[in-house]
């Protein structure tokens, strides 16, 4: 277990939906990254947020929305969902910002939309 | 923005045999390249990383090298075991305007015969 929890394991949803994927970082940590790893791709880092403030954009979609919360939490919120967004998303938390030592993956959670 | 190129994408060994992966870097100011071993169903999980400012790292059966001026480093794994199997990931932070950017390799699937 490596302290970073991702919920749901697993979603399947239909094509226009819009889902919800939770982190909930490793205790002490205040930073949180998202990532998506589709097949055969590697991973495509999205966004981070620090101490609920976002601090970091990658490649993420209009449609890809993401916050975190007091208690450090983060959801990311995929909406008008489309086939091409199945695909494995991780979360990743560490202690500070630029924290280069304490950089940790959840187990992810595999979305699939039909 | 940074662009990280990881070579090969497959890679199979026989057990006790060594194994190189590379990576190549375009962004000649990132200053710290983690790599990650992915096992099946799980997150990626760091093994080894470099800073810019050293050359070679090693912990037990796996180095890491860094040529700053050709952007370019790699992974060793020696006396490779059936274990060692899994997908490798390359990464490059990012710094200034891109601190907290992470960017990964594509990966590579490496298989080690028993």
């Amino acid at each position: 277990d490596s302290g970073v929890t991702q919920t749901p394991k697993h979603l399947i949803t239909a094509t226009g939906q819009r889902v919800t994927l939770r982190c909930s970082p490793r205790s002490g940590d205040l930073s949180v990254y998202w990532y998506q790893q589709s097949l055969d791709q590697g991973l495509q880092f999205l966004i981070q947020y620090y101490n609920g403030e976002e601090r970091a954009k990658g490649n993420i979609l209009e449609r890809f929305s993401a916050q975190q919360f007091p208690d450090l939490h983060s959801e990311l919120n995929l909406s008008s969902l489309e086939l091409g967004d199945s695909a494995l998303y991780f979360c990743a938390s560490s202690a500070k910002l630029g924290d280069f030592y304490g950089y940790t993956f959840g187990s992810g959670t595999r979305l699939t939309v039909v | 923005g940074e662009n990280v190129e990881q070579h090969p994408s497959t890679l199979s060994v026989q057990e006790g045999d060594s194994a190189v992966i590379k990576c190549t870097y375009s962004d000649s100011a990132s200053n710290y390249f983690p790599w990650y071993k992915q096992e099946l169903g799980k997150g990626p999980q760091l093994i080894i990383d470099i800073r810019s400012n050293v050359g070679e790292k090693k912990d037990q059966r796996i180095a890491v090298t860094l040529n700053k001026t050709a952007k370019h480093f790699s992974l060793h794994i020696t006396e490779t075991q059936p274990e060692d199997s899994a997908v490798y990931f390359c990464a490059a932070w990012g710094v200034g305007a891109n601190a907290g950017k992470s960017t990964f390799g594509d990966g590579t699937t490496l298989t080690v015969k028993p």
